[in-house]
């Protein structure tokens, strides 16, 4: 497709299940990022993978939260044992590779989680 | 610990008037800024962006002003429209890292 894609668009769960949000980025851009915001609350960093380097996590709340990212493509963010305050919508992005520290990034319509 | 604050939860002004978005941030490794805007149910969509070696970047209806030395930047959008009614959010980011720094937000109205 032309835009970023995620899967589910939305996700109810009941506490303590896990589950998996997938993000399909823009074909060709090399860098993918996971960033969550929770109601009233701004936009938060989680993860960024980058080609083959490996990723930041450094902003991944707690183990529970993971990722995954195959190759240059599909990426898959997962929550173990998910607690109600990981009610959120977990917004996917993607950037192209450039030279310069300018990085716009596109994002995707989120998956919306809500932790019954 | 905020570096990206938009200090300004909501704004409302009159169509065709100027609309002034603010932010400050508090990390001077910050070299590229960047606005998004984020309507409802939907991701956020890049809108105009700011290297520090620049003070004022411009593009149509939007332009971005950087303060270095205040560590403060705005996005002027004039004329207002009311489809420019949206969430607002300044982001950051610091050279040789990629993630952003997303400030928390400012609702824009605009009224017709």
């Amino acid at each position: 497709g032309a835009g970023v894609s995620q899967s589910p668009s939305n996700k109810v769960t009941e506490k303590g299940k896990d589950v998996e949000l997938r993000c399909d980025p823009i074909s060709g851009h090399t860098a993918l990022y996971w960033y969550r915001q929770r109601l009233g609350q701004g936009l938060e960093f989680l993860i960024y993978f980058q080609g083959n380097s490996a990723p930041d996590k450094s902003g991944l709340p707690s183990d529970r939260f993971s990722a995954e990212r195959t190759g240059e493509s599909v990426s898959t963010l997962t929550i173990q044992r998910t607690q109600q305050e990981d009610s959120a919508v977990y917004l996917c992005a993607s950037s192209p590779q450039t030279g310069s520290a300018g990085n716009t990034i596109y994002f995707g319509e989120g998956s919306w989680l809500t932790v019954v | 610990d905020q570096q990206v604050k938009q200090n300004s939860p909501s704004l409302s002004v009159q169509e065709g008037r100027i609309s002034i978005l603010n932010c400050d941030y508090t990390n001077s490794m910050f070299d590229y800024f960047l606005w998004y805007k984020k309507y409802p149910a939907e991701g956020p969509t890049f809108l105009i962006s700011i290297s520090s070696i620049k003070d004022k970047n411009e593009d149509g209806r939007f332009t971005v002003f950087l303060n270095k030395s205040a560590k403060h930047l705005s996005l002027h959008i004039v004329p207002s429209q009311p489809g420019d009614s949206a969430v607002y959010f300044c982001a950051a980011s610091k050279a040789g890292r990629r993630a952003l720094t997303f400030g928390s937000g400012t609702r824009l109205q605009v009224q017709p």
